[in-house]
């Protein structure tokens, strides 16, 4: 089955930086690309950042371009987030999804998503 | 950049067909994804490829593409399948995602 569970949301003030973590299990981690997604509240679901199964491929939307950094380790069968100069707009559950059909490109659909971390941006 | 437009809200009565539309620029010419979003829950992808159903998901649901509309049908309605519904195409690799629609199923 497969198992994608997010991990280190929190409470942070502005300008702060936070990491979020996402392990995988129940399939070959390294065999596929994995985005980043975000909901704020009472807001849509926003696309963040992906990452193809080689690394090689990187996107950030321009939201957070410049400022997020997105990076795998297929050892550790994990995905990660690194998020530096944290706004309020940045306030969001955060969720990572796995890239269906194989192959390992970005451009594909997100066939398996996580339960999400929360990130709460405030003083 | 490339914009998404779908409708708050969408009402059916149990057992009707529900339509959710998803509205772009020659979206025709791009791949269409959708998402079901229930509260506290995971996204589940529903449609891929405009109109392939995953393993799981229930004969009910369909899609299509074409011109400057995608749209989501879902046969028969239930009262499980009240959720927030979610276009989404690849531009320029950014993902896009459209605003969201609301269906509720009375």
């Amino acid at each position: 089955e497969v198992q994608l569970v997010e991990s280190g949301g929190s409470l942070v003030q502005p300008g702060r930086s936070l990491r979020l973590s996402c392990a995988a299990s129940g399939f070959t981690f390294g065999d596929y690309a994995f985005h980043w997604v975000r909901q704020a509240p009472g807001k849509g679901l926003e696309w963040v950042s992906g990452i193809s199964w080689n690394s090689v491929a990187i996107d950030y939307a321009d939201s957070v371009k410049g400022r997020f950094i997105i990076s795998r380790d297929n050892a550790k069968n994990s995905l990660y987030l690194e998020m530096n100069s944290l706004g309020p707009e940045d306030t969001a559950f955060y969720y990572c999804a796995k890239v269906g059909g194989g192959g390992g490109s970005v451009l594909g659909w997100m066939d398996h998503w996580g339960q999400g971390t929360l990130v709460a941006v405030s003083s | 950049s490339y914009e998404l437009a779908q409708p708050l809200s969408v009402s059916v009565a149990l057992g009707q067909t529900a339509r959710i539309s998803c509205g772009g620029n020659n979206i025709g010419s791009k791949t269409v994804h959708w998402y079901q979003h229930k509260p506290a829950q995971a996204p589940v992808l529903v449609i891929f490829r405009d109109n392939t159903r995953p393993s799981g998901i229930p004969e009910r649901f369909s899609g299509s593409n074409s011109g400057n509309t995608a749209t989501l049908t879902i046969s028969g309605a239930q009262v499980g399948d009240e959720a927030d519904y979610y276009c989404q195409v690849w531009d320029s690799n950014a993902g896009v995602f459209g605003g969201g629609t609301k269906l509720t199923v009375l």
